[in-house]
């Protein structure tokens, strides 16, 4: 079963314009979600994270929101600037035997458009 | 300040062939993750270790995959008999007791069975 589905494969973003990228979960007993980015060939790199006891955390260009009662969050990149043009992956955290065990979506892949 | 290492980037084996992976972590982080990562999908978890203990393993982790981390420090992951659905990305993260849910990743190794 997919716990944490992200169900847009791919956006295509102008510069300068607001990128959103959305991320469904079913298991309410995730506490943690991140975010994480990825270029081809290198590793998810962390972007940004928020804890289930808030619903907004920011970080410069990137915000994140999280409406625990539809167990949805979205990454609000604004401004879009090409070298944001990566795959993004949610992705959700349980602690489970001191184990902070992430459950990945599929990615969306964001291009930017100059 | 170095991230997360891993050795070798690629790897191509052909069917039946044992194969090893190394990873070594950021040096403070006393928790190592392995993923596995397939072509359009999210990383899934394989195993945990804290420090040297190996503390949960994935259902995915098959009997032909061993991992260890000895004396707690870099790890590796071992396949047997490798099969061509072995075929992927293998991730390494790890992440400090001291820090959030953050985890920090390496470039991955690639492994292709023929």
């Amino acid at each position: 079963d997919q716990q944490v589905k992200q169900n847009s494969p791919s956006l295509s973003v102008q510069e300068g314009r607001i990128s959103i990228l959305n991320c469904d979960y079913t298991n309410s007993m995730f506490d943690y979600f991140l975010w994480y980015k990825k270029y081809p060939a290198e590793g998810p790199t962390f972007l940004i994270s928020i804890s289930s006891i808030k619903d907004k955390n920011e970080d410069g260009r990137f915000t994140v929101f999280l409406n625990k009662s539809a167990k949805h969050l979205s990454l609000h990149i604004v401004p879009s600037q090409p070298g944001d043009s990566a795959v993004y992956f949610c992705a959700a955290s349980r602690l489970i035997q001191g184990a902070q065990k992430l459950v990945f979506g599929q990615g969306t892949r964001l291009t930017i458009n100059p | 300040d170095t991230g997360v290492s891993q050795d070798p980037r690629h790897k191509i084996t052909k069917r039946g062939q044992n194969v090893t992976f190394r990873c070594d972590p950021i040096s403070e982080h006393n928790r190592l993750y392995w993923y596995r990562q397939t072509l359009g999908q999210g990383p899934e978890f394989l195993t945990y270790f804290q420090n040297e203990a190996q503390l949960e393993k994935s259902r995915l982790l098959s009997d032909r995959f061993s991992a260890e981390r000895p004396k707690g420090s870099f790890s590796t992951l071992e396949i047997q008999r490798t099969e061509q659905g072995d075929s992927a990305m293998y991730l390494c993260a790890s992440s400090s007791f001291r820090g959030g849910y953050e985890q920090y990743f390496g470039p991955g190794t690639r492994l292709t069975v023929t």
